[in-house]
């Protein structure tokens, strides 16, 4: 079992490019999530699915665009890459407790930094 | 809405407790978790607290009081390895994710 997996694991953009960060999980969770970490800030919720085929906009979604088209994967998309979005992004999935989703597992993180 | 309060940075020395506290302000409050950060690394989950009281795992405890909107990780027997940012994350009905706090980082000396 890999868990949740995370492509690319570093990498520099420049201001106005796109680009796609993969997320995939062989533990077979409905749930998934993306965050982004800045220093101080503690994790911020982007985007996420509770289900293939599913989204919903988190705390911070402005700027990213996200699709959940298999159950095992989940895209998280920049279309024109701002400085402010220079960041560690963590993919997390969980399973569908009844209610709520109390325990994440999170990928290795993509350092990502916009010039 | 949901907003949760952790003090930032305590250090500590090898064999000591530590008492990391957490306060929450959420409407539809479930449940509170607690997670571990290592430098470089994810998060990783360590507990999780539904009902009042002390849940203890190995050398961590967490408690939670829903009364007063407070719940604290205890991490006992401070080894190097402990040496991490701690955060709380609360969990309310009616939506499926998680609210972090900001995270308190824990530094074990010899």
């Amino acid at each position: 079992n890999a868990g949740v997996t995370q492509t690319p694991k570093f990498r520099v953009l420049k201001t106005g490019q796109s680009m796609t960060l993969l997320c995939a999980q062989d533990m077979n969770h409905e749930y998934m999530y993306w965050y982004r970490q800045d220093p101080g800030m503690g994790l911020r919720l982007i985007h996420y699915s509770v289900g293939e085929g599913t989204t919903a906009k988190g705390e911070v979604p402005d700027g990213y665009n996200v699709s959940r088209l298999k159950k095992q994967n989940f895209l998280l998309g920049l279309e024109s890459a701002a400085p402010s979005q220079t960041s560690v992004y963590f993919c997390a999935s969980s399973y569908q407790t009844p209610g709520l989703a109390r325990e994440q597992f999170f990928g290795p993180g993509t350092r990502l930094t916009v010039l | 809405g949901q907003s949760l309060e952790q003090p930032s940075e305590v250090t500590a020395v090898e064999g000591a407790i530590v008492q990391i506290n957490c306060t929450y302000q959420t409407s539809g409050f479930y449940g509170l978790s607690w997670y571990q950060q290592h430098d470089g690394g994810a998060p990783t989950f360590l507990s999780y607290n539904g009902l009042d009281g002390l849940e203890e795992t190995g050398r961590f405890s967490s408690f939670l009081s829903r009364s007063d909107s407070y719940g604290y990780l205890l991490l006992q027997e401070l080894q190097m390895k402990d040496s991490a940012s701690y955060f709380c994350a609360v969990s309310s009905y009616g939506n499926n994710r998680l609210a972090f706090g900001k995270g308190n980082q824990v530094v074990v000396i010899p």
